[in-house]
Order: structure tokens, then C-alpha cells, then sequence
């Protein structure tokens, strides 16, 4: 079945450090690469997302990459700040229905 | 434009009980999917509900069912309550358009069960 791996588990950068957190999925049809945030309590929110015709996409300090050869994925923060502490998940959603698949998240710890 | 709301949102159940959560879709959307989310781990698929049918299912076993009305609201019914099933229950609401045009999931607060 679809199964959506990611890495690392937990990250800790420097504040104004720049953070990457990388997924690879399994299901060659998906076509849908969105990217929750999830603070402490709190609801999971999108945060950006690429669709597979696409190979890279930026919002502000928010940039997320796709190799559709390789299934990977990945998300960049630039000049991290305390706000953008938060757990970060990965997803993808594959063709035969309106499926998605989220990777385990990532733990991101900015330090100010 | 309201947003998705769950219900109930904290709850305590023994094994072998019975449980209903209930989420409420955003205005607009059809397609209503639920996730279970444990402790420290991202949100498994659990089963998804379009036009009031049954549209996907994840590895859950059949004591997980469903609903959704015509409303596009759905419920989630959890059978036979297993220590296991504690977690925080997710439900999302999408606007479905086509396998190649699909809009962004919105989550709703969540309802955690807790199972004793």
C-alpha cells in the first residue's frame, strides 16, 4: 500500500538557521505533496503544498521541492524563527480516490 | 464561511464500549475523511466519505464504520473499544472535483478518546 517515509524525526536549528526536512513516498501515481504544521494541541494546518507537474514552489521563507524520478520531497524554511517551532508533516495523495497519506512528522525546535 | 467542528471533544470509554464522534464539514465541501493521530505519531487514514458512500479505507479493522449525511456531516462509530484505539480522532473536510483536482484538506479540533 501508499506509505509515506520522512526524515529527520527531530530537528533543532539556531534561530535565523535554515531548516530541511526531506520524504519519500511509494506510490508512483500520487499527485498531490501538501505539508501540515501541527503546533502543541492545535488542529494540523497547511502550510504549503506542490502538485506533481510542478518541481518546486515558494511562499515567503516556505519552499517545498519534488523529484517525481526519485519520489522525494522536500521542504525548506529559511531564517527560522521561535514561531516556526512546531511538528511538521509531509503527505501525498495518490490518483484512485481522494486519499492522503501522511508521513510520521518531523519535531522542529528553533532555539532563539 | 464555517470552519470544521467535532464533537465531543474529550472522552473517556472502557474496552469492549462503543463510541460516536461526530464532525461537522466546512461550508462547501463534500468529501469528509477521518484520521486517528496517537501520541506522537502523524495522522493515519482511516476511511473516507463521499456522496454518503464509503470511498476509501485505510488498515483499520470493520469495528471502525461510518456515516455521512446529506449535509456532507459525518460520523465515526468505533465498536469493541481496544485499549489500542486511545488517540486523537481527526476529522477532515475537502472539496472533491476529480482525481486530478482535488482542494486542500481542512482538519477539525479533533475528539481524544481516551479507552480504560
Amino acid at each position: 500500500g501508499e506509505n509515506v517515509e520522512q526524515h529527520p524525526s527531530t530537528l533543532s536549528v539556531q534561530e535565523g538557521d535554515s531548516a530541511v526536512i526531506k520524504c519519500t513516498y511509494s506510490d508512483s501515481a500520487s499527485n498531490y505533496f501538501p505539508w501540515y504544521k501541527q503546533e502543541l494541541g492545535k488542529r494540523p494546518q497547511l502550510i504549503i503544498d506542490i502538485r506533481s507537474n510542478v518541481g518546486e514552489k515558494k511562499d515567503q521563507r516556505i519552499a517545498v521541492t519534488l523529484n517525481k524520478t526519485a519520489k522525494h520531497f522536500s521542504l525548506h524554511i529559511t531564517e527560522t524563527q521561535p514561531e516556526d517551532s512546531a511538528v511538521y508533516f509531509c503527505a501525498a495523495r495518490g490518483t484512485s480516490y481522494d486519499k492522503v497519506i501522511f508521513g510520521p512528522g518531523t519535531s522542529l525546535s528553533v532555539i532563539p | 464561511e464555517t470552519g470544521v467542528t467535532q464533537s465531543p471533544t474529550h472522552l473517556i470509554k472502557t474496552r469492549g464500549q462503543q463510541v460516536t464522534l461526530r464532525c461537522s464539514s466546512q461550508s462547501g465541501h463534500n468529501t469528509v475523511s477521518w484520521y486517528q493521530q496517537a501520541l506522537g505519531q502523524g495522522p493515519q487514514f482511516i476511511f473516507q466519505y463521499y456522496r454518503e458512500e464509503e470511498n476509501g479505507r485505510g488498515n483499520f479493522p470493520p469495528r471502525f464504520s461510518g456515516l455521512q449525511f446529506p449535509n456532507y456531516s459525518s460520523e465515526l462509530n468505533v465498536n469493541a473499544l481496544e485499549l489500542d484505539d486511545s488517540a486523537l480522532y481527526l476529522c477532515a473536510s475537502s472539496l472533491f472535483r476529480g482525481v486530478a483536482n482535488t482542494g486542500e484538506l481542512f482538519f477539525g479540533e479533533g475528539s481524544r478518546l481516551t479507552v480504560l
